[in-house]
């Protein structure tokens, strides 16, 4: 079995301060994992994969995920936020097809 | 670059409607998802296909069908619309067991 948990349903930062978005996982297997990104009224856009190899994955837009087997964490962050940023993110455990989504984070970003 | 439509942005039928949505990619990906999306809940896998004519339920399979005659399509059914099947609905894609990608979604609204 596996599962994700969002550790924040909502984040408000002001624009140019960092972002923190909080995720823990159990998977039985050494899964890979996933953060997404939703803009309004949008499908889900990739942002960045972890599959084993290196611990600290960066992705598009600035945004980066440290994999921390010891913590069951894989937490996402940028170090300065834009407004573009404002979106939902969803952390997401894969083991073979099957992925299991997070309940999402809201990122609202304050001018 | 992948690229997955939906047959709809916007959709609303009526209680006991039969209703079709369509999901088509182009990169000639053997996986294809159906889930739906709800505030709080993330997203829950309907069914997916690994193959032509073949599919599995998921973690929410009742009340819906899939068909998939065409390796390109996957068409998810909902054979009596209820209200609670009232939500955003994405359509994904995948070559392997790894990164899926997502089309833009049809909010279907059942009265």
């Amino acid at each position: 079995a596996q599962s994700v948990t969002q550790l924040d349903s909502h984040v408000s930062v002001s624009e140019g301060t960092p972002v923190l978005l909080r995720c823990n996982y159990s998977s039985s297997y050494s899964p890979s994992l996933f953060w997404y990104v939703q803009h309004p009224n949008k499908g889900l856009q990739l942002l960045l994969k972890y599959t084993s190899a290196a611990t600290l994955v960066k992705g598009i837009n600035g945004f980066e995920a440290e994999f921390k087997k010891s913590e069951t964490s894989f937490h996402l962050t940028k170090p300065s936020a834009h407004m573009s940023d404002a979106a939902e993110y969803f952390c997401v455990v894969s083991n073979d097809y099957k992925l299991s989504f997070g309940a999402g984070t809201t990122v609202t970003v304050r001018a | 670059d992948v690229k997955v439509t939906q047959s709809s942005r916007y959709l609303v039928k009526r209680t006991g409607e039969k209703v079709f949505l369509e999901c088509v990619q182009d990169m000639d990906h053997e996986n294809m998802f159906w889930y739906r999306q709800d505030p709080g809940l993330g997203l829950r896998l309907i069914y997916f296909s690994y193959d032509v004519k073949m599919k599995e339920k998921g973690d929410i399979p009742e009340g819906y069908s899939v068909s998939r005659e065409k390796k390109e399509r996957f068409s998810l059914i909902l054979e009596s619309a209820s209200t609670n099947q009232t939500s955003m609905y994405l359509c994904a894609s995948s070559l392997n067991a790894d990164t899926q990608y997502f089309g833009p979604g049809t909010r279907l609204t059942v009265l």
